[in-house]
């Protein structure tokens, strides 16, 4: 069946550091796949997504490419923030109920 | 736009009793919406499926009759969890779609469920 395997966290970073989240996933037909991002003691918010083969998704300086021959949605950002501190969740949607499946999540604590 | 809301927030019951769980699309109309639950630290476990008018579809291991969902109209769903159980606690959130959003799930804020 369809899943999503993210790095296990936490990942603990300095202010204006790399980031970088891996994903990958298996999936029968073309699943669009999304990033999403959770703040402390709210709900899930879309961060990015990419549908198809190649695109790249961006969203707040963050960016993802979604690479077929890989089948991986690496989250990427430049200079992290304290402000970026949350959990982040891969997912897929299949193509045909269109059902999200996530990842386990990966905690992200940027330190100023 | 596309605002999901849930009521209440958190909530905390003795074990035996039910609790109702609301979840509302407040500038969308939703005509599926879908109930998640997760465990501290964990991902989001899909629960139910549930479009407007029809009988919830549950995922696999998940009792029918312990999680009733109810999805009545276009902007409210309920989920009803049935004499809670200590085990039960966990952090409810619901999505939903519909519309000019229908490629998108919109996520509500999430409501804590402590059981005791």
């Amino acid at each position: 069946g369809n899943s999503v395997t993210q790095m296990e966290g936490p990942v603990t970073l300095s202010e204006e550091a790399f980031l970088t989240i891996n994903c990958t996933y298996t999936a029968t037909g073309y699943p669009s796949l999304f990033w999403y991002v959770q703040y402390p003691g709210e709900g899930l918010q879309l961060l990015l997504k990419a549908t198809k083969a190649d695109d790249k998704g961006s969203n707040k300086g963050f960016e993802a490419t979604y690479r077929k021959e890989t089948t991986s949605f690496h989250l990427e950002k430049g200079s992290v923030q304290v402000s970026d501190s949350a959990v982040y969740f891969c997912a897929l949607s299949d193509s045909g109920p269109r059902k999200l499946i996530f990842g386990q999540g990966t905690e992200l604590s940027v330190k100023p | 736009g596309a605002v999901v809301s849930q009521h209440p927030s958190w909530v905390i019951c003795k074990s035996g009793t039910s609790v109702k769980i609301e979840c509302r699309s407040l500038d969308f109309q939703a005509t599926t919406m879908f109930w998640y639950r997760q465990f501290p630290k964990q991902s989001l476990m899909l629960m139910a499926t549930s479009n407007e008018g029809s009988k919830a579809t549950y995922e696999q291991g998940v009792e029918k009759d312990k999680f009733l969902i109810n999805h009545a109209s276009l902007t409210l769903s309920t989920l009803t969890v049935t004499s809670a159980h200590p085990e039960d606690s966990s952090f409810y959130i619901c999505s939903a779609r519909g519309g000019v959003t229908y490629n998108e799930q919109f996520f509500g804020p999430g409501t804590r469920l402590t059981v005791l």
